[in-house]
């Protein structure tokens, strides 16, 4: 089957440590994303890459990073300097920039004490 | 900038009947494109319906009507004959003049009761 994994769907991290998302299609798309939600919040943007090797922040990228260095692939860092990490983080993917539907992914759901 | 507006942070209806949910957007860009999305409990999000600006009739998908009023900025997803597994949140969204980012709404809950 098709789609998009995140791995794993809970995950705890103690303050001060970098945590890293894993996030991976199977849909041949060029454009990845990665979304944060916070409870009673839509989706915020925090970067997306729309080819290998290529990656643009979003509107909330400061205190995570990213790489993109196979198309199936998009992992995403929490860092420690990212001041509040506790949300909801959603990867997607399109077949290219241009593609009128994104596919989402299961979710990775980040609690960090 | 753009901005999606969903002012009904939860909506409650009876199995079998049509509800309204609302969506305003606001861009200054000609071409965009609006979506909803539907995201259960466990949290994935499901893309339901797709509208172009310049399409010229509403979009249909099955049970899902988008009632697009370009003059007025609304995009409103209508659901007819509401299921039980429509309980869910439902989220607006809007893509920019670049074609690559969705800009979301802070959604609407939604209940169906038998």
């Amino acid at each position: 089957d098709g789609g998009i994994t995140q791995s794993p769907k809970y995950l705890f991290r103690k303050e001060g440590q970098n945590v890293t998302l894993s996030c991976e299609q199977n849909l041949n798309h060029d454009a990845m994303y990665w979304y944060r939600q916070d409870p009673g919040q839509g989706l915020r943007l925090i970067y997306y890459s729309q080819i290998v090797n290529d990656f643009q922040k979003g509107d909330i990228a400061e205190g995570y990073s990213v790489s993109r260095e196979k198309k199936e692939s998009f992992p995403l860092t929490v860092t420690s300097a990212q001041k509040n990490p506790t949300a909801f983080y959603l990867c997607a993917s399109s077949l290219s920039r241009g593609s009128s539907e994104q596919y989402f992914g299961p979710g990775t759901r980040l609690t960090v004490t | 900038a753009q901005k999606i507006t969903q002012t009904q942070p939860g909506m409650f209806v009876q199995e079998k009947e049509a509800v309204t949910l609302d969506c305003t957007y606001d861009t200054s860009d000609q071409s965009y494109g609006l979506f909803w999305y539907k995201q259960p409990s466990s949290g994935e999000m499901i893309f339901l319906i797709y509208q172009g600006s310049y399409d010229e009739q509403n979009a249909t998908e099955g049970r899902y009507s988008l009632n697009f009023q370009k003059a007025r900025k609304s995009a409103n997803l209508v659901i007819s004959a509401s299921q039980l597994g429509d309980s869910a949140m439902y989220f607006c969204a809007m893509r920019d003049r670049g074609y690559s980012t969705l800009t979301f709404g802070k959604g609407t809950m939604l209940l169906v009761s038998p």
